[in-house]
């Protein structure tokens, strides 16, 4: 299986700061089909995860541009700008080009 | 809109088997593929398996031997059916609506405890 490995484990940000968090696959993500299927989630406390960004680099319906994907390869990067109190919880990166997907184990936001 | 709520016992015998089911609504079973996905307390999400728009299934390796996924599309429904269950099966489990590569839609979980 595909091993995603995330850094760091845990951040701290002030309100309106910037922040990145690194996921690195143990196998390259693209696709025969040269599609690169690499997705960031959002789990707030309490909640169920959700999607933010799909392949590298897209926003899912509704998510604001302060989140960026970015990244090729086996390395990929989700950038938080302007962070909000709602932004506060764990993300997921997770991999769909390789049966069977498989996520990292989480990064944690927390306020500074 | 977009609905997916998963539904089942919260409780299971260590050994015994677990029936979930995920109803949805706000779109058509024959047109998305549904997975199952679960998360162990404070861990990261496991996928388990997927339910495609054409009937057919895909289930992680780690789990097939015990896993069954079905569904009923005059009833919007995708079953879950998993045996042997033991305490390390205990977590939060998930429908999710797929979309190309990822999870597009979660429901709000169903938290499972396998315990005597």
């Amino acid at each position: 299986d595909v091993v995603m490995t995330q850094t760091p484990v845990s951040l701290s940000v002030s309100l309106g700061g910037q922040v990145s968090i690194s996921c690195r696959s143990s196998q390259s993500l693209v696709h025969n089909n040269g599609n690169t299927y690499l997705s960031w989630y959002l789990q707030k406390p309490g909640q169920s995860p959700q999607l933010l960004i799909y392949k590298v680099s897209n926003r899912f319906s509704g998510i604001s541009d302060r989140f960026s994907g970015s990244g090729s390869g086996t390395d990929f990067t989700l950038k938080i700008s302007r962070v909000e109190p709602d932004d506060l919880g764990v993300y997921y990166c997770g991999q769909g080009t390789q049966y069977p997907p498989t996520f990292g184990a989480g990064t944690k936001l927390e306020l500074k | 809109q977009v609905q997916l709520k998963e539904s089942g016992p919260g409780l299971v015998q260590p050994s015994e088997t677990l029936s979930l089911t995920c109803t949805v609504s706000g779109f058509s079973l024959t047109s998305y593929s549904v997975s199952w996905v679960r998360q162990p307390s404070g861990k990261g999400p496991e996928w388990m398996g997927r339910m495609w728009y054409d009937g057919d299934t895909a289930y992680n390796s780690a789990l097939k031997s015990r896993l069954s996924i079905s569904r009923d599309t005059s009833k919007n429904q995708v079953f879950l059916k998993m045996n042997s269950l033991q305490t390390d099966d205990t977590g939060t489990y998930y429908c999710t609506r797929a979309l190309p590569g990822g999870e597009g839609y979660w429901g709000q979980g169903v938290m499972v405890t396998v315990s005597s």
